[in-house]
C-alpha cells in the first residue's frame, strides 16, 4: 500500500515569507508526528496529533509554528515568517495507534531552504 | 528526559566484515529503543525495535540489536557488510511517559569499502 507522502519535496522561500508543508499519513493510520532533521542531526520532535486533536505539541520552536489535521487525516505544518534557522528538513511519520511502541512510518520529507 | 548518544558520525567498513554501530541511552523509565536506516533520497525506515520482550532483537537486512540495561546501550550489529548497507542509521528512544514521541540520536553514517 500506499506509505507517508509530504508535498512539496523541496520548498525556497524568502526570509519573512509564510510557508505550508503537507502529509499525507497511510491510510488509517490515528497517529502523525512532525519532526524536523538539520544538517547533520537527528531529527527533533515537533508535534504529534491522535485523530484531529494536537496531543503533544511541546516540540515546536515558537509560536510562528504551528500544525493541524482538520479532519483526522491530512496534516499541514504552517511557518510563519519563516527565518534562516528554519531551513531543514520536515519529516512526517504516521502509526497505527499512538503507542510508545508502535513503529512510525516516515515519509521522505520536505525541504525547506529560507534565503 | 530521554536522550540518546551515537559516538562518533561515521563508520567505514570492508565488505564482508562485522558491522558494529554503538548506542548508548539515558532514560530514567524502562525505554523502547529503535534503530531506523535512511538510504540516501529516502525516508527512516525501521530496522529493528526493543519493546522489553526478548533483549536480543533481530530486524531486517541481517541486523540485530541486543538490549543491555546494565551497560544502557542498544548496540547494532551485523555479521558481514554488504554494499548495499551504506547508509545513515538512527538510534532512537521512546518510553511510557514520552506521549510516543521519539527522541533520536545524531546519527551515523556507514560506509562499506569494496
Amino acid at each position: 500500500g500506499a506509505g507517508v507522502s509530504q508535498t512539496p519535496s523541496n520548498k525556497v522561500t524568502e526570509k519573512g515569507k509564510y510557508v505550508e508543508l503537507r502529509c499525507d499519513p497511510i491510510s488509517g493510520h490515528t497517529a502523525l508526528y512532525w519532526y524536523r532533521q538539520s544538517l547533520g542531526q537527528g531529527p527533533e520532535f515537533l508535534i504529534y496529533f491522535q485523530g484531529t486533536g494536537a496531543a503533544d505539541d511541546s516540540g515546536l520552536p515558537n509560536d510562528r509554528f504551528f500544525a493541524v489535521r482538520p479532519e483526522g487525516s491530512v496534516s499541514t505544518l504552517k511557518i510563519q515568517r519563516t527565518e534562516r534557522g528554519d531551513s531543514a528538513v520536515y519529516l512526517c511519520a504516521s502509526s497505527p495507534l499512538a503507542a510508545s511502541t508502535d513503529t512510525q512510518y516516515f515519509g521522505p520529507g520536505t525541504r525547506l531552504t529560507v534565503l | 528526559a530521554q536522550s540518546v548518544t551515537q559516538l562518533g558520525s561515521h563508520v567505514s567498513v570492508s565488505e564482508g566484515a562485522l558491522v558494529l554501530l554503538r548506542c548508548n541511552y539515558s532514560s530514567s523509565v524502562p525505554p523502547y529503543l529503535f534503530w531506523y536506516v535512511q538510504y540516501p533520497n529516502q525516508g527512516l525506515q525501521l530496522l529493528l525495535k526493543y519493546t522489553s520482550a526478548a533483549t536480543l532483537v533481530k530486524g531486517i537486512n541481517g541486523f540485530e540489536a541486543e538490549f543491555k540495561k546494565s551497560e544502557t546501550s542498544f548496540h547494532l550489529t551485523k555479521p558481514s557488510a554488504h554494499m548495499s548497507d551504506a547508509a545513515e542509521y538512527f538510534c532512537a528512544v521512546s518510553d511510557l511517559r514520552a506521549n510516543s514521541k521519539l527522541t533520536f540520536g545524531k546519527g551515523i553514517t556507514l560506509s562499506v569499502r569494496p
